[in-house]
């Protein structure tokens, strides 16, 4: 059963492009959503983590929003470059320890 | 500071061999995860330790035995590895139990 949707499933773009990376979940009793980046062959870096009863984060070019009500997440990258190329991982996580993880978007920025 | 450590990178097993695999984190966090990912899967909670001297199944424990020997070290052991074993494995940690995870760079693990 698919619990968190990541669309679309690759994205190639252009250097300098503004970009909107789409997470959807079906849990409406999340305590808070992580966006990951992954490199090829890399383990997970933490972006950012908003908790539910936030409604979005800023670190740098990147902004995540959260809608627990329509379960969905945005993560925002302004001003793509090459090196924001990577694998980018919605996760959300309840009460327990569990994080569920969707199956990401591969993101290419070409220069 | 060197964060979430995994060893080993690579290993190859045949099926029936049992192994352990290593995780050790520097952070002074009391939280420790055992992931595995596998394409078209995600990543999926095999095991975890929300604090020391406590383990708990995640979502795909089946296989797997854990030992949380200290604060710093999470292991995960195959007792008898089987292909469907096959996969890369992510340890991770985080402060408390709802708090940001900071992953290892993984093990990958072909049973044959």
């Amino acid at each position: 059963k698919q619990e968190v949707t990541q669309i679309p499933a690759a994205l190639s773009v252009p250097e300098g492009e503004n970009l909107v990376l789409n997470c959807s979940f079906t849990d409406s009793a999340i305590y808070n959503l992580q966006w990951f980046r992954q490199d090829p062959g890399k383990g997970l870096t933490s972006l950012l983590l908003i908790q539910s009863s936030q409604r979005e984060q800023t670190s740098g070019r990147l902004n995540a929003s959260l809608d627990k009500s329509s379960g969905r997440s945005t993560l925002y990258i302004a001003a793509s470059q090459p090196g924001d190329s990577a694998t980018y991982l919605c996760a959300y996580q309840t009460s327990g320890s569990r994080l569920t993880f969707g199956e990401g978007t591969q993101l290419t920025v070409n220069p | 500071n060197a964060g979430v450590t995994q060893t080993p990178k690579f290993q190859v097993l045949k099926t029936g061999q049992s192994m352990t695999l290593q995780c050790a984190q520097d952070m002074n966090h009391n939280s420790m995860y055992w992931y595995r990912q596998d394409p078209g899967m995600g990543l999926r909670l095999i095991y975890y330790s929300a604090s020391e001297g406590t383990t708990d199944k995640g979502e795909v424990p089946n296989g797997y035995n854990v030992s949380r020997l200290n604060k710093r070290e999470f292991s995960l052991r195959l007792e008898s590895a089987a292909p469907s074993q096959t996969s890369v494995y992510f340890c991770a940690s985080s402060r408390d139990r709802v708090e940001t995870q900071y992953f290892g760079p993984g093990t990958r693990l072909l049973v044959l």
